[in-house]
């Protein structure tokens, strides 16, 4: 089955600064991407996706790059704020069963 | 819109005895249900797939007879934990994906603890 690598475990990063989260893949069928933020005791809300048929997609200061090659995707969070300190999670699926593979999650610290 | 509920948001029961768990899709049909267990501070971790009117596919190492899943509806689907022990406490959350798309949302998930 797929299995999803996900790094750094934490990232500190001062507010403004960029953070970025790298996903890798096993599973060489897998064609959508998604990311999802949790914060403490809440549910896991999507934040971006992106589908293999595309390299980069961008949602204001969010935006994810895949490299279908190297079987890895990252996401970009640029102008960090205080408000984006959360646990991130990448995920890998195809068409046809909508199962989804989770990375442990990035816990993301944005400094004031 | 993509709404899901999840009730109840938390629940504490006896060892030995049964919890169900539910899980709306509010403002969407749902062909498909998943539910997640997830430790603290850990991922989540895939239990089974529900598909309405049809058998809950398990992943591998997950009881189907102890995890009960039914999906009655293209809106409802529920867990029930049978014959729960302490190892079963983990905070347990369903998505859904809608029929007219690929995306899945999370419901906001219930802590369940077994003394």
């Amino acid at each position: 089955g797929e299995n999803v690598e996900q790094h750094p475990s934490t990232l500190s990063v001062q507010e403004g600064d960029s953070a970025v989260i790298k996903c890798t893949y096993s599973d060489s069928a897998s064609n959508y991407f998604p990311w999802y933020k949790q914060e403490l005791g809440k549910r896991p809300q999507l934040i971006i996706d992106i589908r293999s048929n595309v390299g980069e997609k961008k949602d204001q200061r969010i935006a994810v790059t895949l490299n279908k090659t190297a079987k890895h995707f990252s996401l970009h969070i640029t102008e960090t704020q205080p408000e984006d300190s959360a646990v991130y999670f990448c995920a890998a699926g195809y068409y046809g069963n909508n199962r989804l593979a989770f990375g442990k999650g990035n816990q993301v610290v944005v400094i004031p | 819109g993509a709404v899901v509920s999840q009730h109840p948001s938390w629940v504490i029961c006896k060892s030995g005895t049964s919890v169900k768990i539910e899980c709306r899709s509010l403002d969407f049909q749902a062909t498909t249900m998943f539910w997640y267990r997830q430790f603290p501070k850990q991922s989540l971790m895939l239990m089974a797939t529900s598909n309405e009117g049809s058998k809950a596919t398990y992943e591998q190492g997950v009881e189907k007879d102890k995890f009960l899943i039914n999906h009655a509806s293209l809106t409802l689907s529920t867990l029930t934990v049978t014959s729960a022990h302490p190892e079963d406490s983990s905070f347990y959350i369903c998505s859904a994906s809608p029929e007219w798309a690929y995306e899945q949302y999370f419901g906001p998930g219930t802590r369940l603890t077994v003394t």
